[in-house]
């Protein structure tokens, strides 16, 4: 699987939007990319994942280059509950080893 | 309600013991999986199934064993020739084939004095 690169911390403002990036420059054709969070002392949870397309839920967006080589998610209207790490991770279609690695701690700020 | 159950919360043994580590889910996921998180870092895979009666290493599977004898059930046993047990350990789940997401457990933090 291919590795990811994301910044160890950034803040936000509450109210306004957060810009996450991840690097992925070396993924292949069958790997998707993959965000979770993980807020202190609990299991990760699922946010959302994408091949090619930008993609959109309830929580989030995810853009993702014409390249796939890097991708970012985005929290629109980020609030103090969204305060956590956020994990950038690449997996193909049919493996079965997902491997995380040290996040984006994300701080929003009142 | 449908999810994974890890139990318990937090365990406390003494150095030399093996302890085993539980996990359930009962949404008839075929994988399922291990992670240790050490304070501050990541996520580091230990072992992961894919199937019942079949199972590979991670990363980081010296010091610990696994068995999956039932599609529900994957426990963890941390031995004692793991030399830093101490660890937030945290179970998942996922449909084998395809682009689906893990669902993780609660996790169990097990402190080993």
């Amino acid at each position: 699987d291919a590795k990811t690169t994301q910044p160890t911390s950034m803040d936000c403002a509450e109210g306004r939007a957060a810009n996450l990036p991840c690097n992925h420059s070396t993924i292949s054709g069958n790997e998707y990319v993959y965000w979770y969070r993980q807020i202190h002392s609990q299991g990760p949870q699922y946010i959302i994942h994408g091949l090619k397309n930008n993609e959109t839920n309830e929580m989030a967006s995810l853009i993702i280059t014409e390249d796939r080589k890097s991708s970012t998610l985005i929290l629109p209207h980020a609030t103090l509950r969204d305060t956590a790490v956020y994990y950038c991770i690449v997996r193909g279609y049919n493996n079965n080893d997902m491997r995380f690695g040290a996040g984006t701690r994300l701080t929003v700020k009142p | 309600d449908g999810g994974i159950t890890q139990s318990p919360k937090y365990l406390f043994r003494k150095e030399g013991q093996n302890v085993t580590l539980s996990c359930e889910q009962n949404l008839n996921h075929d994988a399922m999986y291990w992670y240790r998180q050490d304070p501050g870092q990541g996520l580091r895979l230990i072992y992961y199934s894919q199937i019942v009666n079949d199972f590979q290493k991670g990363d980081i599977a010296e010091g610990y064993s696994v068995s999956r004898e039932k599609k529900e059930s994957f426990p963890l046993t941390v031995t004692s020739a793991q030399k830093n047990p101490t660890a937030f350990y945290l179970c998942a789940s996922r449909w084998a084939q395809g682009a689906y997401e893990q669902y993780f457990g609660p996790g169990t933090r097990l402190t080993v004095t």
